[in-house]
């Protein structure tokens, strides 16, 4: 089945340490996208790819950093200096590079920091 | 039962009644609009979704209202189920040219139906 895979589903991780999330598509979106998402609250965009090898920051990014070596692959990294880290990540799709279109998104990983 | 978006971010209904969930977005100059359905612990689902040259959409059992005026969106669930249950956000796209469908959005409404 085409779909957004991440992984891991949950992860635990101690102040001072980077963590990776990934997020896969078969989709054969052009465009992956990752959001963050507290409690209660809407979902804020963090980075965003339109094309492999380039991506632009979203209104949140400081503290993460991303990679886009191929179409079907977009990590995320939580770094050390993210100051609260602890959030549902959310990684999304899209088949459209122009504006507007719909997002396709994962089952999100849940990051705890201990 | 009906929501005011931001203001009111529960809404809870009696199974069978209709559910209107309403949201007010940011910017004039936003073309594109989507409804997702997000169930607990999972990503969130396109529901439905409008363009800005249209006023009204309808898919099954939902309809999405579009006032570009007052720069309001609104979603109507009929019939509502218990599988509805679940936070609804509003999304739009904002910003000029080529920005890859960048979506911005909403609070969320949370909606809660009763047996």
């Amino acid at each position: 089945d085409g779909g957004i895979t991440q992984s891991p589903k949950y992860l635990f991780r101690k102040e001072g340490q980077n963590v990776t999330l990934s997020c896969e598509q078969n989709l054969n979106h052009d465009a992956m996208y990752w959001y963050r998402q507290d409690p209660g609250q809407g979902l804020r965009l963090i980075y965003y790819s339109q094309i492999v090898n380039d991506f632009q920051k979203g209104d949140i990014a400081e503290g993460y950093s991303v990679s886009r070596e191929k179409k079907e692959s977009f990590p995320l990294t939580v770094t050390s200096a993210q100051k609260n880290p602890t959030a549902f990540y959310l990684c999304a799709s899209s088949a459209r590079q122009r504006k507007g279109g719909e997002l396709f998104f994962g089952e999100g990983s849940r990051l705890t920091v201990l | 039962g009906e929501s005011v978006g931001l203001h009111l971010p529960t809404l809870s209904v009696q199974e069978g009644d209709n559910s209107i969930i309403n949201c007010a977005y940011s910017n004039s100059a936003s073309d594109y609009f989507i409804w997702y359905k997000q169930e607990s612990g999972k990503g969130p689902q396109f529901i439905i979704d409008i363009r800005s040259n249209m006023d009204k959409r309808q898919g099954q059992r939902v309809t999405v209202l579009l006032n570009k005026t007052v720069k309001h969106l609104s979603l109507q669930i009929a019939a509502t189920q218990p599988g509805d249950s679940a936070v609804y956000f509003c999304a739009e796209t904002i910003g000029p040219g080529n920005q890859g469908g960048k979506l911005i959005f909403g609070q969320g409404t949370e909606l809660s139906v009763k047996p």
